[in-house]
This record gives structure tokens, sequence and C-alpha cells, in this order.
């Protein structure tokens, strides 16, 4: 079965700082990965996707995550971040038939001014 | 277009109540779902439907949780009786196609049993 690991529970950073948070998935032969973001007291929303193609996908508020096959990760990273950032993060990807999501534990990116 | 739609936001009750979440997916979308969120952890599906039809309820306790989608439209989710570690945010999805295809999240329904 797939799986999903986030190795950070939390990240603080600083204002405009870069910021990476890490995700590795177990290997399969089709691989979907997702990052969704979760803003407080709201539900789930799609930050990104890899589904087949370019390595790099990126989203329309500066995140992109690299889909590595050789080290199994999915990492996301933007360059700068801001105070609006502040949200939890979860690595998912795609286990069996019916699009069923499996998500890692997630990691908590809290921006300090 | 509108979102996936989940009420209440909000319940309290106390351990050996029964509770009932609804949902109502975006229109169109055959896929719906409903995940358990444990505080600290990444949601957990226990019940996926295509269409009226069930399609993975592995993670379903069926002892205590029940679930259906009439008509192959809106869904209800139902505990009885709920325990202490029932509590969590109960997340209902819908997708318009399989493998791969992007998951649309309502804002989710918050129980605390005490």
């Amino acid at each position: 079965a797939q799986s999903v690991t986030q190795l950070d529970s939390q990240v603080p950073v600083f204002e405009e700082a870069p910021v990476e948070l890490r995700c590795n998935y177990s290997s399969s032969v089709s691989v979907y990965l997702f990052w969704y973001v979760q803003y407080p007291n709201q539900g789930l929303q799609l930050l990104l996707k890899y589904l087949s193609g370019s390595t790099l996908v990126k989203s329309i508020n500066g995140f992109e995550a690299e889909f590595n096959k050789s080290q199994t990760s999915f990492h996301l990273r933007k360059p700068s971040v801001h105070i609006s950032d502040t949200a939890e993060y979860f690595c998912a990807t795609v286990s069996g038939g019916y699009n069923k999501l499996i998500f890692g534990a997630g990691t908590r990116l809290a921006v300090h001014p | 277009e509108a979102g996936v739609a989940q009420s209440p936001r909000y319940k309290i009750i106390e351990k050996r109540q029964s509770v009932a979440f609804w949902c109502n997916p975006i229109s169109g979308h055959a896929t719906l779902y409903w995940y358990q969120q444990i505080l600290g952890q990444g949601p957990k599906l226990l019940i996926q439907f295509q269409n009226n039809g069930v399609v993975d309820d592995s993670q379903l306790p069926k002892d205590r949780f029940s679930a259906e989608r009439l008509k192959g439209v809106d869904s209800t989710l139902k505990i009885q009786p709920a325990k202490l570690e029932d509590s969590a945010v109960y997340l209902c999805a819908s997708s318009s196609v399989t493998g791969g295809g992007e998951q649309y999240f309502g804002p989710g329904t918050r129980l605390t049993v005490t």
C-alpha cells in the first residue's frame, strides 16, 4: 500500500525567508502526488499536483514542488514566504484504483514577522 | 460554482449519544468521500461513494459508523454510539473523475465527544 511521510511536524520561519517542507512517498508503479494546504478552521485546498510530465510543478502563489523518483520525494518549496502562508500543509498520494488519497501527518508552517 | 457544503460546522455531544453530519458535494461530482481528521494527524478516508454505491469502506468502524448517499447527491455520516476517540474533524470531499482527479473539500464538522 502507498504511504507518505512528512519529515517535519513544525517549521518556523521568518517572513521573506525561503522554506522547504519535506515529503517522501513509498515507491509504486504509478505515482500521483499532491500538496494540500489547510488554513485555520477551513477545509483543505489543493496547492499543486504531479500526475505526469514535467517533474517541477508550480502553484499560483509562488510554491513549487519537484517530483524526484530516485529519492522518492516531493518536497515543497517557496523562495520567500509571507505571513499569510501560515497554515498546515499536507502531502498526499493516490492509492488503489478509486482515487483514494493517503495523507501524511502534516507540517505546520509558522511564518513570523 | 458552489463548493462542498457541510453542516453542522461544530457539534458537542456526550459519549454514547448519536450524531449525524450532512454533506452536499459540488454539482455533478460522482465521487464523494468522508475523511476523519484527528488533531495532529492527516485526514484518513472513512468511506468513498461512486454515485450511490460504496467503493471503499475498509476503514469505517462499521459497528458504530454508517453512511449513505441517496440519489447519488447528498450524503450523511452517522455515529451511534459515539466514543471519546471519535472527537475529530469530519471532512467531506467530492471529485468528478477517478484516477488522479482533484478532490474538493468542504470546511469540515468539528466533533467534540465529552
